[in-house]
């Protein structure tokens, strides 16, 4: 069963430092996404990107915050100068082309655990 | 504002008994909602979904309801196994502005379930 694969899956970075999260979502999906779960709180939407432009993005995701996807299968989710309150799980999530499909799963990746120390 | 919010954020059950997790939400404007369990250190796992157009909604084992007066969701989980212990977490969501496409998922507390064998 295809599935979405995010690396690494622990990240321990200094605060003030960037850091690159990688994704590769399911192959045929068009939409992508990007989560993040404060430990023991609710998994929170970041930022939503279609057709190679950023479709809707939350409050975290401010001005340090960037999306890129360099090719045809990766997605990652740059942090310019993590702070400490970035520690979290970050999840990647992708789906299908929505218009024809009676069912809207976002599959979720395994999760990177980004610890700023 | 929006959110999506959880009554019971701990449910213990024997193995064998049935589970009901329950979820408010507060967005009219919800069209589409889902169910999804995380187990530790892994990412959301998709249960079962249900639009807004219907009101019940089973899979195997589970079943959603969803009743749009009160801006209540549930999910029923028959004989329960401890295979089931995990987080639960509703979610919420709406066709974007372009009518188009799903975005982004806003997810509730989550509910630990604890099954006991």
């Amino acid at each position: 069963e295809p599935e979405v694969t995010q690396t690494p899956s622990h990240q321990v970075t200094q605060m003030g430092q960037e850091v690159i999260l990688r994704c590769v979502p399911i192959s045929n999906h068009l939409y992508f996404y990007w989560y993040r779960q404060i430990l023991g709180q609710k998994v929170e939407f970041l930022v939503s990107f279609y057709n190679n432009e950023i479709s809707e993005k939350s409050e975290i995701f401010d001005d340090q915050f960037s999306v890129e996807r360099p090719d045809g299968s990766n997605f990652t989710l740059k942090i310019r100068s993590t702070k400490l309150e970035d520690s979290a799980m970050y999840f990647c999530a992708s789906s299908q082309d929505t218009q024809s499909r009676i069912s809207y799963e976002q599959y979720f990746g395994p999760g990177t655990r980004l610890t700023v120390t | 504002g929006e959110s999506v919010g959880l009554h019971l954020p701990t449910l213990s059950v024997q193995e064998g008994d049935n589970s009901i997790i329950n979820c408010a939400y507060s967005n009219s404007a919800s069209d589409y909602f889902i169910w999804y369990k995380q187990e530790s250190g892994k990412g959301p796992q998709f249960i079962i979904d249900i639009r807004s157009n219907m009101d019940k909604r089973q899979g195997q084992r589970v079943t959603v309801l969803l009743n749009k007066t009160v801006k209540h969701l549930s999910l029923q989980i028959a004989a329960t196994q401890p295979g089931d212990s995990a987080v639960y977490f509703c979610a919420e969501t709406y066709r974007g502005a372009g009518g188009t496409s799903y975005g982004k998922l806003t997810f509730g507390q989550g509910t630990i379930l604890t099954v006991h064998p």
